[in-house]
């Protein structure tokens, strides 16, 4: 198993531009999450999904930012026009499973530096 | 509102010194508290969680609803404990991280 496979691992966009972060969750994972780090912050939550279905976008910015989780193939995060400010290190993490107690870990990739030039 | 605080940025201790990396918690629930690992050049990585009530490389954290806190100790550091260490609370099915601290021990 792999692992949480992220890429690409760099990306350097123009203002202006669109973002496509790739996340492949290791085999078996159905939940998939993205968090972004600001300079000198810790990760912050932005969105959690299963196959096909968002269940919690409540980090993620209202405008320009979506992700989805197909059925097949990766989840992608995708960020349109971008600006200087979306400038951090995105990570991605999956788990098979969640709910209190279930003692689940949940395994991170090695995330995805969008640097907006 | 749910947050995790780690007061220090950097922690900087000899080989051989006890380390004790702060977390406070708020949250009105009951918690499930972690604390996560990022050595130099790799990813984040579960280091312990607190329902486990475990030792990993010889760290140990306990949860205090007193004090709402879930430090993370190790009574004699190594240099290769030298890293990131992040902590984090589990609010339906997704984790609120702290900020984090680094840790780096001198030899």
């Amino acid at each position: 198993n792999a692992g949480v496979m992220q890429n690409p691992r760099h990306l350097v966009r123009r203002r202006g531009q669109e973002a496509r972060l790739r996340c492949s969750p290791m085999k078996g994972h159905s939940h998939v999450y993205w968090y972004r780090q600001l300079p000198e912050e810790g990760l912050k939550f932005m969105v959690y999904l299963q196959k096909e279905n968002i269940i919690d976008e409540s980090g993620m910015p209202k405008e320009r930012f979506s992700a989805e989780f197909p059925k097949e193939g990766p989840s992608i995060l995708r960020i349109q026009q971008v600006v200087r400010g979306d400038s951090a290190a995105y990570f991605c993490a999956s788990s098979p499973q969640v709910g209190r107690g279930t003692n689940t870990e949940a395994f991170f990739g090695q995330g995805t530096r969008l640097t907006v030039v | 509102a749910q947050r995790v605080t780690q007061p220090e940025k950097l922690l900087s201790v000899f080989k051989g010194a006890p380390v004790e990396l702060k977390c406070n918690y708020s949250y009105s629930g009951s918690p499930e508290l972690f604390w996560y690992v990022q050595y130099s050049r790799q990813r984040l990585q579960l280091l312990l969680r607190h329902i486990s009530r475990e030792s990993i490389k010889g760290f140990t954290a306990d949860l205090n609803k007193g004090e709402t806190s879930f430090h993370l100790k190790k009574p004699f550091a190594q240099e290769e404990d030298s890293a990131m260490y992040y902590c984090a609370l589990t609010v339906a099915d997704k984790l609120i991280f702290g900020t984090g601290t680094r840790l780096q021990v001198f030899p």
